[in-house]
């Protein structure tokens, strides 16, 4: 299976903040590389598939980049409703493996 | 609207079998995989596995391999998840997503609202 390595697990940050995550792959992937936004008791939500395209409807502050092995989530300016936990996953091969999670909140 | 519906949440006791569905609607149910995601309470998500309904093509975690079974019913545009014997770590809440793209590369855009399932004595 391809590990996922998210980090940090936990991000303290403010509103108003640029917020960075990290998720590194245990080998190449290529662009493969999706993130997820879940809220308690919510499924998860799509947010940028395949490194950096934005899905339909996600705000504009939310940007991915990177290829290969490591890859990045920003948030140019954390909005209060960015309060939540993400998730990177990998769709090169199946097991399509998930990150542990990087959970911002609030400072 | 494209959705997925899933079954209502589970109490059952270890050893009991259980099958959970998830019926898709507005889309064409066999041009897209289905996959299912589980999530332990507090705990990250882990891809358990995903179906392709038109031939029932499946593919397994290896982590998930012979613990659980996927199939899928065209018929009724629905897939399920099953298992045969639980057990209490099977506690979970489970989710079924579809891919946005006829792969599965592009991320999975529509989520069924989770099934939870409780296995105890």
């Amino acid at each position: 299976d391809i590990q996922m390595t998210q980090s940090p697990s936990s991000l303290p940050a403010s509103v108003g903040d640029r917020v960075t995550i990290t998720c590194r792959a245990s080998q190449s992937i290529s662009i493969y590389l999706n993130w997820y936004q879940q809220k308690p008791g919510k499924a998860p939500k799509l947010l940028i598939y395949t490194t950096s395209s934005l899905q339909n409807g996600v705000p504009s502050r939310f940007s991915g980049s990177g290829s290969g092995t490591d890859f990045t989530l920003t948030i140019s300016t954390l909005q209060p409703d960015d309060f939540a936990t993400y998730y990177c996953q990998q769709t090169y091969k199946t097991p399509c493996t998930f990150g542990q999670g990087t959970k911002v909140e609030i400072k | 609207e494209v959705q997925l519906v899933q079954s209502g949440a589970e109490v059952k006791k270890p050893g009991e079998s259980l099958k959970i569905s998830c019926k898709a609607s507005d889309y064409s149910f066999i041009s897209y995989w289905i996959a299912w995601v589980r999530q332990m309470p507090g705990k990250g998500l882990e891809w358990m596995g995903i179906i392709y309904p038109a031939d029932s093509d499946t593919r397994y975690s290896p982590s998930f391999q012979g613990q659980v079974t996927i199939s899928a019913d065209k018929s009724i545009n629905t897939a399920y998840l099953q298992w045969s014997s639980l057990k209490p770590s099977d506690t979970a809440m489970y989710y079924c997503a579809r891919p946005q793209s006829t792969s599965w590369y592009h991320g999975m855009d529509v989520w069924g609202q989770g099934t939870t399932v409780t296995v105890s004595s």
